[in-house]
């Protein structure tokens, strides 16, 4: 059964640091990307990043460009998404997901972090 | 840039057959796959259908996905509508990036 679990998210203050983290089981984690998808309160899925199966390919919606490094590390079947400089806008739940080997298509879902960024 | 759009919201009454749009902005829907996902009020989303018209395991065969090149629009239908099935769906591309569509709030009454 595939299992994807986040931890990281809470509060943080407008210009800080959090990093979110997910544990993935069930499958053979280094054959498929992954993504970041959140969701603002209220609002529709927006797709944040996404990294190949090694690694060494990643993509970023133009919004966290330069912003967010997502990075993963297939011994430990663990993703991790880095958030630098953080805007009240980037308030949402962060979903981890996977990918259908290489192709933009999720097929499983976590149950998401909740990252809120307030003073 | 690309954009999905769908119907804010429709309503069907149990056992029924509704159908979903999600229509594309420019260049043509099929040259890419579309997914659907189904979100419930305060649940995470779970994949419905993807690659145009394919069911995860576990996903019943009330669902289903098409492509219509005429329309450069892809739908979701579900027969036998029930209750459980009211939830947002919400269609996914790609076309020089993810794109997802705005969503539609399917109410079974």
């Amino acid at each position: 059964e595939v299992q994807l679990v986040e931890s990281g998210g809470g509060l943080v203050q407008p210009g800080g640091s959090l990093r979110l983290s997910c544990a993935a089981s069930g499958f053979t984690f280094s054959s498929h990307a992954m993504s970041w998808v959140r969701q603002a309160p209220g609002k529709g899925l927006e797709w944040v990043s996404a990294i190949s199966g090694g690694g060494g390919y990643t993509y970023y919606a133009d919004s966290v460009k330069g912003r967010f490094t997502f990075s993963r590390d297939n011994s430990k079947n663990a993703l991790y998404l880095q958030m630098n400089s953080l805007r009240a806008d980037d308030t949402a739940v962060y979903y981890c997901a996977k990918q259908r080997y290489a192709l933009p298509v999720i097929d499983y879902w976590g149950q998401g972090t909740l990252v809120t960024v307030s003073s | 840039n690309f954009m999905l759009t769908q119907p804010h919201s429709v309503s069907e009454s149990p056992g029924k057959t509704v159908s979903i749009s999600c229509t594309g902005s420019s260049g043509s829907i099929a040259s890419n796959y579309v997914q659907w996902y189904q979100q419930r009020p305060g649940s995470a989303p779970t994949t419905m259908i993807y690659e145009n018209n394919q069911r995860p395991s576990g996903v019943p065969d009330r669902f289903s996905g098409s492509i219509d090149s005429s329309s450069n629009s892809a739908s979701l239908t579900i027969s036998g509508l029930r209750t459980e099935d009211e939830a947002e769906y919400y269609c996914q591309s790609y076309n020089s990036g993810w794109v997802f569509g705005g969503g539609t709030k399917l109410t079974v009454l």
